[in-house]
């Protein structure tokens, strides 16, 4: 089932400019996960954040999460063509299931 | 890192026959396994959960006679999709939480079915 909404829908930036995506959920979660998707391929994990954690950075990724409002952003600054992809939030259950958003589509112009 | 290896990655078959797609754990004891569905822009629906040595569970609207389950051991899942029809085209994936919840979890490549 799914958790939440993602919005936007689609990105499309230049390469070099930041690309924002955020992600609102429903349920009470433990931790917040992110994953890429690049066309026609299996999904990549990419950061998680736990619940008592506000924010997160790994190399040119930033999320943030707030609990309060239910809701989680994923930045990736200074973007390049190998970031176009789909990106999708995660949450995953207490019997283990993990709940996707809707996902974002990024598209990174040369 | 984890790895689950998922085959065939593209398979187009005959309305009626039976296709199988296979996720196979190449480094770690997968004793559950995940099988999502994806339409093209959509996000991953989940269709069923594999134990290792037990039935599958499937999510409310998923046919069990029509895509069965079989987690036979510890590092291969298998999905079988039964007499398919063309609505069945899509992209299979799936997924194992090889250290638990909060960790990230791994996911096979998917598998573009495509039913003619």
């Amino acid at each position: 089932s799914q958790q939440g909404e993602e919005d936007p829908q689609a990105l499309s930036i230049q390469e070099g400019e930041n690309a924002t995506m955020n992600c609102s959920y429903k349920t009470s979660i433990n931790n917040l996960q992110w994953y890429r998707q690049n066309s026609g391929r299996g999904l990549v994990h990419l950061i998680l954040i736990r619940s008592n954690e506000r924010e997160k950075h790994s190399g040119r990724l930033r999320v943030t999460l707030d609990t309060s409002k239910k809701s989680s952003s994923l930045l990736i600054t200074a973007s390049r063509a190998a970031d176009t992809a789909s990106y999708f939030c995660a949450t995953p259950s207490n019997d283990y299931k993990l709940s996707f958003g809707a996902g974002t589509t990024v598209t990174v112009r040369a | 890192g984890a790895v689950v290896s998922q085959h065939p990655s593209r398979v187009i078959c005959k309305s009626g026959t039976s296709v199988k797609i296979e996720c196979r754990s190449l480094d770690f004891q997968a004793t559950t396994m995940f099988w999502y569905r994806q339409f093209p822009k959509q996000s991953l629906m989940l269709m069923a959960t594999s134990n290792e040595g037990s039935k599958a569970t499937y999510e409310q609207g998923v046919e069990k006679d029509k895509f069965l389950i079989n987690h036979a051991s510890l590092t291969l899942s298998t999905l079988t999709v039964t007499s398919a029809h063309p609505e069945d085209s899509s992209f299979y994936i799936c997924s194992a939480p090889h250290r638990g919840t909060n960790y990230g979890y791994t996911f096979g490549s998917g598998t573009r079915l495509t039913v003619v």
